[in-house]
């Protein structure tokens, strides 16, 4: 069983450019989170997707969208990128909304 | 704000003895509450959970005791082994499930032999 995996690994983009970073899923969950690492903190919930639909939000701004896929896969945007948007960007997939997450190994993403 | 906090950034212990690790935490609509370990240049791995109906959980090595009067929880592993060096990271949730978590800064944990 192929567990959660992230594209790609390692990410270097300017200020103002936006980006794309790519999960995909545990085989048999439907349920995806994305979370944003900064440098020496913990993990900041950026949202959630069940079924190919939003189903909550932290506190980011607009500008960080994401998408589910039938498949489950997901992808998180980043639109007009700033400095402090630098950190790990993790995903995690769980088989429903109350169910233990399982976290992908990351994409680091810099901006410069 | 931060609503849940691991106020020890690091922590060593010897082989074989017990490692403790501290979490506070501030909201009380938190009823759920995880621990997850992390190497580095991977996620953070599931360890260990405890619903707030409870004050213990335990799973081998692994046990989690919740204080809800001080809300205070804590992961005891014993024995520590070389292994469990990684950092440590508490996460709670509202609503009862193991979603849409929040996470304290995380500590670092370093068995040594």
């Amino acid at each position: 069983e192929t567990g959660v995996t992230q594209s790609p690994t390692h990410l270097i983009k300017t200020r103002g450019q936006q980006v794309t970073l790519r999960c995909s899923s545990q085989s048999g969950h439907n349920t995806v989170s994305w979370y944003q690492q900064a440098l020496g903190q913990g993990p900041q919930f950026i949202f959630q997707y069940y079924r190919e639909e939003e189903n909550g939000r932290g506190n980011f701004p607009p500008r960080f969208s994401g998408l589910q896929f039938p498949n489950y896969s997901s992808e998180l945007n980043v639109n007009a990128l700033e400095l402090d948007d630098s950190a790990l960007y993790l995903c995690a997939s769980s088989l429903g909304l109350e169910e233990t997450q399982y976290f992908g190994p990351g994409t680091r993403l810099l901006v410069l | 704000d931060q609503q849940v906090k691991q106020n020890s950034p690091s922590l060593s212990v010897q082989e074989g003895r017990i490692s403790i690790l501290n979490c506070d935490y501030t909201n009380s609509m938190f009823d759920y509450f995880l621990w997850y370990k992390k190497y580095p240049a991977e996620g953070p791995t599931f360890l260990i959970s405890i619903s707030s109906i409870k004050d213990k959980n335990e799973d081998g090595r692994f046990t989690v005791f919740l204080n809800k009067s001080a809300k205070h929880l804590s992961l005891h592993i014993v024995p520590s082994q070389p292994g469990d060096s990684a950092v440590y990271f508490c996460a709670a949730s509202v609503q009862g499930g193991a979603q849409k978590l929040v996470f304290g800064q995380g500590t670092r944990l370093t068995i040594n032999p």
